[in-house]
């Protein structure tokens, strides 16, 4: 089946700095790709919609300036995560969806840690 | 924006027991789709029933689909302790967007 990769699995860093996780398509093409977060106990709660060359669609409540977030090529977007602090340590996932089926297909996930 | 809401928040069964989880969402769907989620790890798809369609099957799992109710129910028939995790229904809005909103999800545990 369809393989989408996220890169780092785990990240630590301090408050203050920025990191940025990546979202790959391995063996598909996708323009749309979706970025999730998941607290501790709950559930994926959808943050943005990423598009391969135009801007990003953020839902309401999520900081487009503080999750930056680039679709530079048909199988590549990140995710930035600006100026970190603790409560944005959390599980972070996209999806990609197949450009050619729509099916979608998530990634295993990234767990953010800010100290 | 829509969010699913599913019950029971957790279950706990004997292995070899059925497990039923139920989700209702708010608004109009394509489809709605079940996950699987192991503790600290990604998701796991299930079986995607879609709108015009009212029960699917795949081994154990059976889903039900009543869009007049707005509901869908997830029954895992012979449980087995590996069976336990989250189990999340997520549906896509009519529009075709992709965007998938989740319910909140039922944590199921299989005693062996």
């Amino acid at each position: 089946g369809a393989v989408v990769s996220q890169h780092p699995s785990r990240v630590i860093c301090k408050s203050g700095t920025s990191v940025k996780i990546e979202c790959r398509s391995l063996d598909f093409q996708a323009t749309t790709m979706f970025w999730y977060r998941q607290f501790p106990k709950q559930s994926l709660m959808l943050m943005a919609t990423s598009n391969e060359g135009s801007k990003a669609t953020y839902e309401q409540g999520v900081e487009k300036d503080k999750f930056l977030i680039n679709h530079a090529s048909l199988t590549l977007s990140t995710l930035t995560v600006t100026s970190a602090h603790p409560e944005d340590s959390s599980f972070y996932i996209c999806s990609a969806r197949d450009l050619r089926t729509h099916e979608q297909y998530f990634g295993p996930g990234t767990r953010l840690t800010v100290t | 924006s829509q969010q699913g809401e599913e019950d029971p928040q957790a279950l706990s069964i004997q292995e070899g027991e059925n497990a039923t989880m139920n989700c209702s969402y708010k608004t109009s769907i394509n489809n709605l789709q079940w996950y699987r989620q192991n503790s600290g790890r990604g998701l796991v798809h299930l079986i995607l029933i879609r709108s015009n369609e009212r029960e699917k099957h795949s081994g154990r799992l059976r889903v039900t689909l009543d869009t007049s109710k707005k509901s869908s129910s997830l029954l895992i028939t012979a449980s087995r302790a590996a069976d336990t995790a989250s189990y999340f229904c997520a549906t896509d809005g009519s529009g075709n967007t992709g965007k998938l909103i989740f319910g909140q999800g039922t944590t199921l545990q299989v005693k062996p």
